[in-house]
């Protein structure tokens, strides 16, 4: 099916410990996006990619890295994770002119 | 800062209510959209709209772009609508603005 994929649905983690969120697109979308979504506040962007090979920072980029590996795929790495980090988290990919499509979110909980 | 502003908060409705979600921006924007995120569920999008109005079954959505100011209306609500509402707009940079959702419950 067309659409975002993003894995894993549930993670958790201790503090410190790193791992990686993946995400891939179909749809051969220029634009993705990493945000997380916490109660009360809107979703908030991390890290954007324009393009391949090109990243820039969102409002709460702090304690993540990104890999924009090709057109399909974008990666978000919690290298040292906090109980701040505690979120649920969706990738997203969009281009000008079109909806965003949002993956199915990943649930994160660090202890 | 909130670049989009969404009310009310939480709604609850009786089945077969007119139900009307309002949202403001404060950014200039290429187009807005309207999100629906069920619980425990992904987003999903409803409507994307730079002018006027759209329709899809029992949703409409409409814009005033010299106002700022778009709603979402579900006619003849059903429990199905319960989930969260999300506006948001997408300004000239290609970046998206979040509302933090307007929680709907629609009573049998």
């Amino acid at each position: 099916n067309a659409g975002v994929t993003q894995t894993p649905k549930f993670q958790v983690l201790k503090t410190g410990q790193s791992m990686t969120l993946q995400c891939a697109q179909d749809m051969n979308h220029n634009s993705m996006y990493w945000y997380r979504q916490d109660p009360g506040m809107g979703l908030r962007l991390i890290y954007y990619s324009a393009s391949e090979g090109t990243t820039d920072k969102g409002e709460v980029p702090n304690g993540y890295n990104v890999s924009r590996l090709n057109k399909r795929e974008f990666s978000l790495r919690l290298e040292s994770a906090a109980p701040s980090q505690t979120s649920v988290y969706f990738c997203a990919s969009s281009w000008w002119g079109l909806s965003a499509f949002f993956g199915q979110g990943t649930r994160l909980t660090v202890v | 800062k909130n670049e989009v502003e969404q009310s009310p908060q939480n709604l609850t409705a009786q089945e077969g209510e007119f139900i009307t979600i309002n949202c403001s921006y404060s950014v200039g924007i290429s187009a807005l959209h309207w999100l629906q995120q069920h619980p425990g569920g992904g987003i999903v999008s409803l409507f994307m709209l730079s002018s006027g109005k759209k329709k899809h079954g029992r949703l409409i959505a409409t814009i005033n772009i010299q106002e700022k100011h778009s709603s979402l209306h579900i006619t003849a609500s059903h429990p199905r609508d319960s989930a969260v509402y999300i506006c948001a707009v997408r300004d000239t940079g290609n970046q998206f603005y979040f509302g933090t959702g307007t929680s709907l419950t629609v009573i049998p």
